[in-house]
């Protein structure tokens, strides 16, 4: 079975721009959680999508928001990039949200 | 609100020598628990997870945890790490409610060196 994919892989921005990532998840897997992991604060959970709904956030701001498609893939979105949100944005997808979430290889960011 | 504490940030083993990395953590109800790797470059890896049951737990690449509640911790342990095993590993909380996953809580990490 394949993993969780992400594209793309790296990507480099300009301050003010805007950002779309996506995530397939594990084929049967209707859970998908976003995270950011940056040098100083770590990784930190942006929210959750389950069945085309977002079920849980984290303390992020509205630029950042997601969508989640009827086939399970999900979709984040930075809008008003920020040199702050360069970091590695790791998706993982789960079977149903509360259980074993697997992480794929993430999508580097970087904002000039 | 949930916390983890990974006490060390770095630790330096010996090829062949045992391991223990700590993980400790804060939360109101049965935890889960979760011990993830991440290479330079990866995404994480999941090695090993307690949701309920016996308190060792064995998981990938020969590592094994142990809950010990009243401790509130999860340590990892190795008895003889490979060079392969150099990597930064995480240990995790998850938090569930209606249903539904808050997502998990982290620690900031453990950087592992093997030495030859």
């Amino acid at each position: 079975k394949a993993g969780v994919t992400q594209t793309p892989r790296y990507l480099i921005k300009t301050r003010g721009q805007q950002v779309t990532l996506s995530c397939s998840p594990i084929s049967g897997h209707r859970s998908v959680s976003w995270y950011q992991q940056t040098p100083g604060q770590g990784l930190q959970f942006l929210f959750e999508y389950f069945s085309e709904t977002q079920r849980n956030k984290g303390n992020f701001p509205g630029r950042f928001s997601g969508r989640q498609f009827s086939n399970s893939r999900s979709e984040m979105n930075v809008s008003t990039l920020e040199l702050g949100d360069s970091a590695l944005y790791l998706c993982a997808s789960s079977l149903k949200g509360a259980d074993t979430q697997y992480f794929g290889p993430g999508t580097r960011l970087t904002v000039l | 609100a949930q916390s983890v504490t990974q006490p060390d940030i770095h630790i330096t083993v010996s090829e062949g020598a045992s391991l223990e990395l700590r993980c400790n953590y804060s939360y109101g109800a049965t935890p889960y628990l979760f011990w993830y790797v991440q290479s330079p470059g990866q995404g994480l890896q999941l090695l090993l997870k307690y949701f309920s049951g016996d308190t060792l737990v064995q998981g990938i690449k020969g590592f094994e945890a142990e809950f010990k509640r009243s401790q509130s911790s999860f340590n990892l342990r190795k008895p003889s790490v490979h060079w392969s095993d150099a990597a930064e590993y995480f240990c995790a909380v998850g938090k569930y409610s209606g249903g539904g996953a808050d997502g998990l809580t982290f620690g900031k990490g453990t950087h592992l060196i093997i030495q030859p």
